[in-house]
């Protein structure tokens, strides 16, 4: 099948990690992203991961990626207000290089 | 670069009329993707072109959706006659050939149909 799950509601207190989970069932995905999507805006690329790695870092930004387990995460360190958004979780595929398949997305709300 | 260029913002039309949504991809990008996103349906595929070519249409509802790229830097999304259930937010999005660099969206068009 062609689905990249995620749970859809996350909610965080300010300055504490947030932890944004995804499960994608393909075997062959290639590339693995995360997008942000600010209320009233389209999606902005935040970060990707290649399918030969475990984990990338970007200054507040951790990606985790258990290929056996078919499972990808997004940690946001010391989270901020600004960081209220809705998450996607996307994957590529060897077959389909330029069809990007999205999951519904996660939104993460920040309370003080 | 501007980044991918959509137009209108925003589009309030009576139901029955026709509406036209479009998108400017960035230049040398190989694909153009056409999505609607809505709360209880979340983000949808309806079209997307390589080279000006349909690839996959699959999504999209054919008695009433069209969609054109007439050439590499213009694309149309037609919508006749609207209907309340079309009010959604549509994005349009381009990536070059390969697609590992991710797609770049642009801003969407929000279509409201009374």
């Amino acid at each position: 099948g062609e689905d990249v799950e995620q749970s859809l509601f996350l909610s965080v207190r300010e300055g504490d990690s947030s932890v944004i989970n995804c499960t994608y069932t393909d075997s062959s995905s290639t590339y693995l992203y995360w997008y942000k999507q600010e209320p009233g805006a389209g999606l902005q690329l935040l970060t990707y991961i290649f399918s030969n790695m475990d984990m990338k870092q970007d200054q507040r930004l951790t990606v985790l990626l258990n290929k056996k387990d078919k499972h990808l995460s997004l940690r946001i360190a010391d989270t901020q207000t600004g960081d209220s958004a809705i998450y996607f979780c996307a994957e590529s595929r060897y077959s389909s290089a330029s069809k990007i398949i999205f999951g519904s997305g996660t939104r993460l709300s920040i309370r003080p | 670069d501007a980044g991918v260029i959509q137009s209108p913002r925003h589009e309030v039309t009576e139901m029955g009329q026709e509406v036209t949504l479009r998108c400017k991809p960035i230049s040398g990008h190989d694909y153009l993707f056409w999505y609607r996103q809505t709360m209880m349906q979340g983000l949808e595929l309806l079209v997307y072109f390589n080279n000006k070519a349909v690839m996959d249409d699959s999504g999209m509802p054919k008695d009433r959706f069209s969609a054109k790229m007439p050439n590499a830097s213009f694309s149309t999304l037609k919508i006749q006659p609207s209907e309340p259930r079309d009010s959604a937010v549509y994005f349009c999005a381009s990536t070059p050939s390969g697609g590992y660099y991710g797609y770049t969206f642009g801003s969407g068009t929000r279509l409201t149909v009374v």
